[in-house]
């Protein structure tokens, strides 16, 4: 069975700096998936940046990028140049071939003046 | 419409109440899925429709839950009989396919409903 543990419930950053969100995961499947998605306090689930396991490349999205340690079954979260616009609740997910979202318990990001 | 769209957004039920939360996919996706999210929790999985064929139902917490996406693309979840314990949001997601690595199975969230029971 998939589990995603995300070890951090809060974190706190200032504007302009950069914060690290950490995440493992654990999957008998070679073939997965693994996402950020990020849930302002309007709780619309909005997709971060996305890793396919196959890919050795850390996929980066802007500001956003992923340490993903396959090995390690480890798959963090970095953002740079933090805004008051990234305070939110993180979720990280992992996904196996062709099914259901499994979810980590989140992160609560608060981005300060 | 642009997005996945929910209704009703809140929804207050008496215990012992039947519930229907509707679900309006982004148009053109095949995969439809139910996530249930309790208070200060990752949402958890309910159940999954690729068209109008339910292929995964392992989360239903109970025969109390049902959900149907009869013509393949709204979809409604009911809960008979609600209980204290399904006080939460459900998130409805959809995806446009699966075909792996392409991306088209990166699912899109509705806003939710968030349901209390009293």
């Amino acid at each position: 069975a998939q589990t995603v543990t995300q070890s951090q419930p809060e974190m706190s950053v200032q504007e302009a700096e950069t914060v690290t969100l950490s995440c493992t995961y654990d999957t008998s499947e070679n073939n997965y998936y693994l996402f950020w998605y990020k849930q302002p306090p309007s709780r619309q689930m909005i997709l971060v940046i996305r890793q396919e396991a196959y890919k050795q490349q850390n996929a980066t999205e802007n500001r956003f990028s992923v340490n993903f340690q396959k090995a390690a079954k480890s798959f963090s979260l970095k953002i740079s140049d933090s805004q008051l616009g990234d305070t939110a609740m993180y979720f990280c997910a992992s996904m196996e071939y062709g099914n259901k979202l499994v979810f980590g318990a989140g992160t609560i990001l608060r981005v300060k003046s | 419409g642009a997005g996945v769209s929910q209704s009703p957004r809140y929804k207050v039920a008496k215990r012992g109440q039947d519930v229907a939360l509707r679900c309006d996919p982004i148009s053109g996706h095949v995969s439809l899925f139910w996530y249930q999210q309790a208070l200060g929790q990752g949402p958890e999985f309910l159940t999954y429709f690729q068209n109008e064929a339910q292929l995964d139902k392992s989360g239903l917490p109970s025969d109390r839950f049902f959900a149907e996406r009869p013509e393949g693309s709204v979809s409604t979840l009911k809960i008979q009989r609600t209980q204290q314990e399904d006080s939460a949001v459900y998130l409805c997601a959809s995806s446009l396919a699966w075909a792996a690595g392409k991306g088209t199975d990166t699912q899109y969230f509705g806003p939710g409903t968030r349901l209390t029971v009293l």
